[in-house]
C-alpha cells in the first residue's frame, strides 16, 4: 500500500483565502519535501524539513516524524498559486523519497 | 537557484527502438536518481546512483531499462528495447547528500508509438 496518504485530492481557494494541505504516513519518516507541479509539469521545491517548522512568504510547511505527518499551510492564495502540490517523504535507511498522489489546487478569482 | 537540466524536452520513438534520456544535474552533487509519472498520477521511484553505482531501484526499473555517468557527463537514463507502457515523463532528480533535499529537473516527455 502507498506509505504516504495525501490529502485533499483536489482543493478549490478563492483568491485571498488559505487552507492546508497534509500527508500522512504509514511509517516513520526521516524527511519530508514539499513540491508544487505548475501547468508545465515542472516541479518547483517549496520545502525540506527533517523536523519543525519553515516558512517562506505565504507558505508554512511542519513535519512531525513522531505522529507522522506533515502540513502546507497556504495563506492568502494567489492565482499563480493554483497547481498540484506533492509531498515526498523519506524513510530510514532508503535513499529515495516516496511520493503522495497530490493535491490539485485551483485558486478561483 | 541551481537548476537540473534534462534534454530533451520530448520525445516519440517507434516500439521496440532504444532511447536515451540525458540528465544533467547539479554541478556539485553526488546522488542522482530517475523519477516516472504517467500522465496526471504520481510520481514512482525509479532507480538512484551515486560514485558510479546504482543503489536502489524499484520493481518499475526493468531489464530494459540502464543508467550510467561516464565520465562524469549527463547522467543517462536507456531504454532497450522501448514498451507502449514506457510512455510517461520521465525526471531525473540530485542531491548533494544521501539525506538532503532533491533538485528536480523539468522532465522528459516520452512517448513510445
Amino acid at each position: 500500500g502507498d506509505q504516504v496518504e495525501q490529502s485533499p485530492s483536489a482543493l478549490s481557494l478563492h483568491e485571498g483565502t488559505g487552507s492546508a494541505l497534509r500527508c500522512n504516513f504509514t511509517t516513520t519518516m526521516r524527511a519530508v519535501q514539499w513540491f508544487q507541479q505548475n501547468s508545465r509539469g515542472s516541479l518547483i521545491n517549496l520545502f525540506y524539513l527533517a523536523s519543525g517548522t519553515k516558512e517562506n512568504g505565504r507558505l508554512k510547511s511542519t513535519f512531525n516524524s513522531k505522529e507522522s505527518y506533515s502540513t502546507l499551510h497556504i495563506r492568502d492564495a494567489q492565482l499563480e498559486d493554483s497547481g498540484t502540490y506533492f509531498c515526498a517523504a523519506e524513510a530510514p535507511g532508503y535513499q529515495n523519497f516516496y511520493f503522495g498522489k497530490g493535491t490539485s489546487l485551483t485558486v478561483i478569482p | 537557484g541551481p537548476k537540473v537540466l534534462q534534454i530533451p524536452s520530448h520525445q516519440i520513438i517507434d516500439m521496440g527502438q532504444m532511447v536515451t534520456l540525458n540528465c544533467d544535474p547539479v554541478s556539485n552533487h553526488l546522488y542522482f536518481y530517475w523519477y516516472k509519472q504517467i500522465l496526471g498520477q504520481q510520481m514512482e521511484f525509479l532507480v538512484n546512483f551515486y560514485n558510479g553505482k546504482v543503489m536502489e531501484k524499484s520493481k518499475l526499473f526493468k531489464d530494459q531499462f540502464s543508467v550510467e555517468r561516464p565520465d562524469g557527463s549527463y547522467f543517462t537514463l536507456k531504454i532497450q528495447p522501448t514498451a507502449l507502457e514506457d510512455s510517461a515523463v520521465y525526471f531525473c532528480a540530485s542531491s548533494l547528500e544521501a539525506s538532503s533535499d532533491y533538485t528536480f529537473g523539468s522532465g522528459t516527455r516520452l512517448l513510445v508509438i
